[in-house]
């Protein structure tokens, strides 16, 4: 069964202070890694989808990189209303001919402090 | 374009009631997929449909089960709930059953069973 682990739990950093997350995975076969941000109470926003190794993708202070073993995001410069939980998934097998499953690691919570 | 919505916000139930959440998908998506999520933990994936077919489903009990309407529009119903079913429950639409697509996220319901 596909598994996802991300590090650290928990990431505190003050304003301006570039740090990266880390998300590492055991697939049968990689069909791509999504990332999402997660505030409070609400649903995951839609952040990046890296496909194969060495894909690299930039969103503001974000950026997400992929290996045949784990993906980072690292954060530049990062501003408090960056706070948030950052969750990492990756497509798996649902049964039949259905991929369309996402497993999900358990989240970093990101606090930024002014 | 109008981005996924649920309903109700907030639901508070006992243990032995039944529950119905709703999920409109966003425009133009034809799949629609429904995941719990736990304090402090990633979504875990229950199912997913397809043009209105059960298209995957995740290791949940068969007392979960859903319905996709014409308009792609789906429920999801819970019966005989037990107090581990509180949790946020996450709806998720996407063009096509295919693993490469984004799934979008609603901003979902939080159930409580006392």
């Amino acid at each position: 069964e596909d598994q996802v682990t991300q590090s650290p739990e928990a990431l505190r950093l003050q304003e301006g202070e570039s740090s990266s997350l880390n998300c590492s995975y055991t697939v049968s076969g990689l069909r791509g890694l999504f990332w999402y941000r997660q505030d409070p109470g609400k649903g995951p926003e839609f952040l990046f989808t890296l496909y194969s190794a060495g894909e690299e993708k930039e969103k503001e202070r974000l950026k997400a990189t992929l290996t045949k073993k784990e993906s980072f995001l690292h954060i530049t410069a990062p501003k408090p209303e960056d706070s948030a939980t950052y969750l990492c998934a990756v497509p798996s097998y649902a049964g039949g001919t259905s991929y369309g499953k996402l497993t999900f690691g358990q989240g970093t919570i990101l606090t930024v402090h002014p | 374009e109008t981005g996924v919505t649920q309903s109700p916000t907030h639901l508070i139930k006992t243990r032995g009631q039944q529950v119905t959440l709703r999920c409109s998908s966003q425009s133009g998506h034809n799949t629609v997929s429904w995941y719990q999520q736990a304090l402090g933990q990633g979504p875990q994936f229950i199912f997913q449909y397809y043009r209105e077919e059960e298209n995957g489903r995740g290791n949940f009990p068969p007392r979960f089960s859903g319905l996709q309407f014409p308009n792609y529009s789906s429920e999801l119903n819970v019966n005989a709930l037990e107090l581990d079913d509180s949790a946020l429950y996450l709806c998720a639409s996407s063009g096509s059953g295919a693993h490469t697509d984004t799934q979008y996220f609603g901003p979902g319901t939080r159930l409580t069973v006392l």
